[in-house]
């Protein structure tokens, strides 16, 4: 696609479901990365793919916390047993990662995620 | 550990003055220092990026200004407008092959008519 594409754009649950959050990074390219952007905190990096390899996964709040990616494209944010801390604006971004070679990050639109 | 401080939190700044954003670091090994510019809703978009090798850069109306002994840089908006207004942030990464951001936690830029 022509940019990074998140969905959904907002998402309201109750406390204690689990969510699935995806990305659309743009084609080709190859690395990904999650942030989570909380009111006055800025964006805090959670987990970064290459591939479909996460060789840093150390942002990661807690263990309820997962993500995949596959075919080198779509990833998917897992959160389990939601609490009323996970509200945040959940932001995918992607840049390309080749050799030395590595472009800006380009970042989709976000989920906003409100537990209820 | 912040390992990116940022400041002002806001900022107003009337329609043709200058905004000044400014941001210090920790990590000597940061080697890659990008702006990113937010409005309401949408994603964080790359405004001006550079890197310790140079002092400036400028792109139209936003110049970056890097101190490498002091550990600082900033952020210069001249003749802002009101569509500047928005939310800026600053952010820094090393070349460790990929390019994970630490980012500072954001001013929001108000700029009156």
């Amino acid at each position: 696609g022509a940019g990074v594409s998140q969905s959904p754009s907002n998402k309201v649950t109750e406390k204690g479901k689990d969510v699935e959050l995806r990305c659309d990074p743009i084609s080709g390219h190859t690395a990904l990365y999650w942030y989570r952007q909380s009111l006055g905190q800025g964006l805090e990096f959670l987990i970064y793919f290459q591939g479909n390899s996460a060789p840093d996964k150390s942002g990661l709040p807690s263990d309820r916390f997962s993500a995949e990616r596959t075919g080198g494209s779509v990833s998917t944010l897992t959160i389990q047993r939601t609490q009323q801390e996970d509200s945040a604006v959940y932001l995918c971004a992607s840049s390309f990662t080749g050799g030395p070679i590595t472009t800006e990050a380009f970042f989709g639109q976000g989920t906003r995620l409100t537990v209820v | 550990q912040q390992q990116v401080k940022q400041s002002p939190q806001s900022l107003i700044v009337q329609k043709g003055g200058i905004s000044i954003i400014n941001c210090a670091y920790e990590n000597t090994a940061f080697d890659y220092f990008p702006w990113y510019q937010q409005f309401p809703g949408k994603g964080p978009a790359l405004l001006i990026a550079i890197r310790p090798d140079v002092s400036e850069k400028k792109e139209g109306r936003f110049t970056i200004s890097f101190n490498k002994s002091a550990k600082q840089f900033s952020l210069h908006i001249m003749d802002s407008q009101p569509g500047d207004s928005a939310t800026y942030f600053c952010a820094a990464s090393s070349g460790s092959g990929y390019s994970t951001l630490t980012f500072g936690k954001g001013t929001m830029l108000l700029v009156s008519p």
